[in-house]
């Protein structure tokens, strides 16, 4: 079975202050994506990043950063010195690469982040 | 940059009507999905269509719902007889290839079933 926890629900923070989003997945395939949307209260989601599973390296964009350990399942991003732009809902997803799939995204519950000036 | 259009971008219909909602994918894309958001909650998948049929349904896409590529360039999702519990931010979405993980959503359309 395929699974993406995004165990907080809300963080409160302020802004300047540096935050980690948590991701945990559960896959039986060997190789996967897994992706970072970013939804404001607009509603519309904006892609962040895409990670394949043979690629552990961590990325980093501007003040965003990811963190991804196969070790752990885990796929956590930092947004470093927060912004109130930056409140939003932030899911992960994750969608296996099997040839014959058809590669429905599978996504997190989301976690909701407010940054307060 | 190419971008996938839904509309539109609000509808709000009587319970037991039906609803067509519309996206235009991007135009060499070749897989396409229906996504449902319930307010406050995740972001589940619906149905996917390649080939012109259905690749793949979840429980939720019963067979009050729907899908169609009347001319090749619009896919549209029915759905029959609205319930109160259709409402939701529907996405589609779109991408190129196998090879291809990147998927482009559209900007949804908020259903609002009364």
């Amino acid at each position: 079975a395929q699974k993406v926890t995004q165990a907080q629900t809300e963080i409160s923070v302020v802004e300047k202050e540096d935050v980690t989003l948590d991701c945990v997945y559960e896959t039986r395939d060997t190789t996967y994506y897994l992706f970072w949307y970013k939804q404001p209260p607009s509603g519309e989601l904006v892609f962040l990043i895409r990670r394949n599973s043979f690629d552990e390296q961590n990325e980093i964009s501007g003040r965003y950063s990811w963190n991804f350990q196969k070790s752990t399942s885990s796929f956590n991003f930092t947004i470093t010195a927060s912004q109130v732009v930056d409140s939003a809902v932030y899911f992960c997803a994750l969608t296996p690469t099997f040839s014959g799939g058809y590669n429905k995204l599978i996504f997190g519950a989301g976690t909701r982040l407010a940054v307060h000036p | 940059e190419p971008e996938v259009t839904q509309t539109p971008s609000h509808q709000v219909t009587q319970m037991g009507q039906e609803v067509i909602l519309r996206c235009v994918p991007i135009s060499n894309h070749l897989y396409f999905y229906w996504y449902r958001q319930i307010l406050g909650q995740k972001v589940e998948f619906l149905v996917s269509f390649y080939n012109n049929e259905i690749s793949e349904k979840s429980e939720i896409f019963d067979d009050q719902f729907s899908v169609e590529r009347p001319d090749g360039s619009n896919f549209t999702l029915k759905i029959r007889s609205t319930k109160l519990e259709d409402s939701a931010m529907y996405f589609c979405a779109s991408r190129s290839r196998d090879s291809d993980y990147g998927y482009t959503f559209g900007s949804g359309t908020r259903l609002t079933v009364v």
